[in-house]
């Protein structure tokens, strides 16, 4: 079974700023992660993949976020937010088996100060 | 762009009754989710498809859940009788598997209030 861990439920910053966003997991096997953003009373939104290859993993919206594979981490960053990117982020890790079911840590709400 | 379709948006109802929340999966898509969020526990796991077949229901309580795919169109969770507990925001998301071509693609939820 695999498990994620977002150790801060809030992270406030102001615009313009940089921002990381942390993530570790747990699993006893080779995992698939995500982060995907849920904007007000709108669904789940994927912004970036880690499947293979390239630890470092760009995605939309200017995000992006690195595998550490001995750290067992996959922390999100961005080197200057916008308002727009008040929200809250998930990070998600699946099994590569069959199933793939997808787990979902408890989510970090970043508040972009102006 | 392609959607996943969830309805209804927000469903009141009082406790004891059934309720129906229903799914558009992407057409496709073999791999369809359902998710409920609350603030105290997060995103919850409830069950998961895979060309209809339910592979996985442990998240959900069943002696009043059920969730079943009578069609690759149509998803449904029913809840039945409601509790207030079971306040929450509902999602579905659909997919194929990952290592074909990672698309899990949520809907928008229902929003669910149990009085």
């Amino acid at each position: 079974a695999q498990s994620v861990t977002q150790l801060d439920s809030q992270v406030p910053v102001f615009e313009e700023a940089p921002v990381e966003l942390r993530c570790n997991y747990s699993s006893s096997v080779s995992v698939y992660l995500f982060w995907y953003v849920q904007y007000p009373n709108q669904g789940l939104q994927l912004l970036l993949k880690y499947l293979s290859g390239s630890t470092l993993v760009k995605g939309i919206n200017g995000f992006e976020a690195e595998f550490n594979k001995s750290q067992t981490s996959f922390h999100l960053r961005k080197p200057s937010v916008h308002i727009s990117d008040t929200a809250e982020y998930f990070c998600a890790v699946s099994d590569l088996g069959g199933y793939q079911k997808v787990t979902f840590g408890t989510g970090t709400k970043l508040q972009v100060i102006p | 762009d392609a959607r996943v379709t969830q309805t209804p948006r927000h469903k009141v109802t009082e406790m004891g009754q059934e309720v129906t929340m229903r799914c558009q999966p992407i057409l496709g898509h073999n791999t369809v989710f359902w998710y409920r969020q609350t603030m105290m526990q997060g995103l919850e796991l409830l069950a998961y498809f895979r060309n209809r077949a339910p592979l996985d229901d442990s998240g959900m309580p069943k002696d009043r859940f059920s969730a079943e795919m009578p069609d690759a169109t149509l998803a449904t969770l029913k809840i039945q009788p409601s509790e207030p507990r079971d306040s929450a925001v509902y999602f579905c998301a659909s997919g194929l598997p990952i290592n074909k071509n990672y698309g899990y693609t949520f809907g928008s939820g229902t929003r669910l209030t149990v009085v």
